[in-house]
């Protein structure tokens, strides 16, 4: 198994451009979160998903974040537009239900200047 | 905000057992305990749960007081490559709480 996929790795944008960044959960999980982490807050959960559809979104910081999930097998975290104080890693994680221990992707690292 | 409390920094002989504690007072009835850590510049990575009774995997033991007020984390033989920092998190099983609350951790440092 692949575990969970995300890309790009490394993300390095200028500040009031849009970043799309993109996760693919492991096969047969039918819940995914995507959680940011930086030094001054830690590991904070964005959105939860299960079965595609948002549960919680009570973490997304402001409108200028949207997260949609098409399908089983793909979701997207959009930022527009993007500000320096968005500059983190960004996890997605997948677990085969929603109570089940969660796996995590590599992340990606995100820097706005 | 995280409902547990951990000991910042920890360090461990390799080869030794690693004991991390956890205190968990204000743990409900159906929350369970997780365990997770982190290896630097990796996602976080699942290592064992559990409710009420200990519980052992491939990776680490668990042991819950009978209170459930406070658990440990037991790394049988630590390694060089189990250094990381260690989350502890309490978290019961359905709907919008499905969600982990990560705390600030024990970094586990294993000196060679």
């Amino acid at each position: 198994d692949a575990g969970v996929i995300q890309s790009p790795r490394h993300e390095v944008t200028e500040m009031g451009q849009e970043v799309t960044l993109r996760c693919k959960p492991i096969s047969g999980h039918n819940s995914l979160f995507w959680y940011r982490q930086t030094m001054m807050r830690g590991l904070e959960l964005l959105i939860y998903f299960n079965n595609n559809v948002p549960i919680d979104d009570s973490g997304m910081p402001e409108d200028r974040f949207s997260a949609k999930m098409p399908n089983a097998s793909f979701s997207t975290l959009k930022i527009q537009p993007s500000e320096p104080r968005d500059s983190a890693v960004y996890f997605c994680a997948s677990s085969l239900t929603g109570a089940s221990e969660q796996y995590f992707g590599p992340g990606t690292r995100l820097t706005v200047t | 905000d995280a409902k547990t409390t951990q000991p910042t920094s920890m360090d461990c002989a390799e080869g030794r057992a690693a004991n991390l504690p956890c205190n968990h007072s204000t743990i409900s009835g159906n929350e369970y305990v997780y365990w997770y850590r982190q290896i630097h510049s990796q996602g976080p990575q699942y290592i064992i749960h559990g409710l009420k009774n200990n519980e052992t995997n491939e990776m680490a033991s668990l042991i819950i007081t009978e209170d459930r007020k406070s658990s440990t984390l037991i790394l049988p033989h630590a390694t060089l490559r189990d250094t990381a920092v260690y989350y502890c998190i309490v978290r019961a099983h359905g709907g919008a709480t499905n969600k982990l609350i990560f705390g600030t951790g024990t970094l586990l440092a294993v000196q060679p």
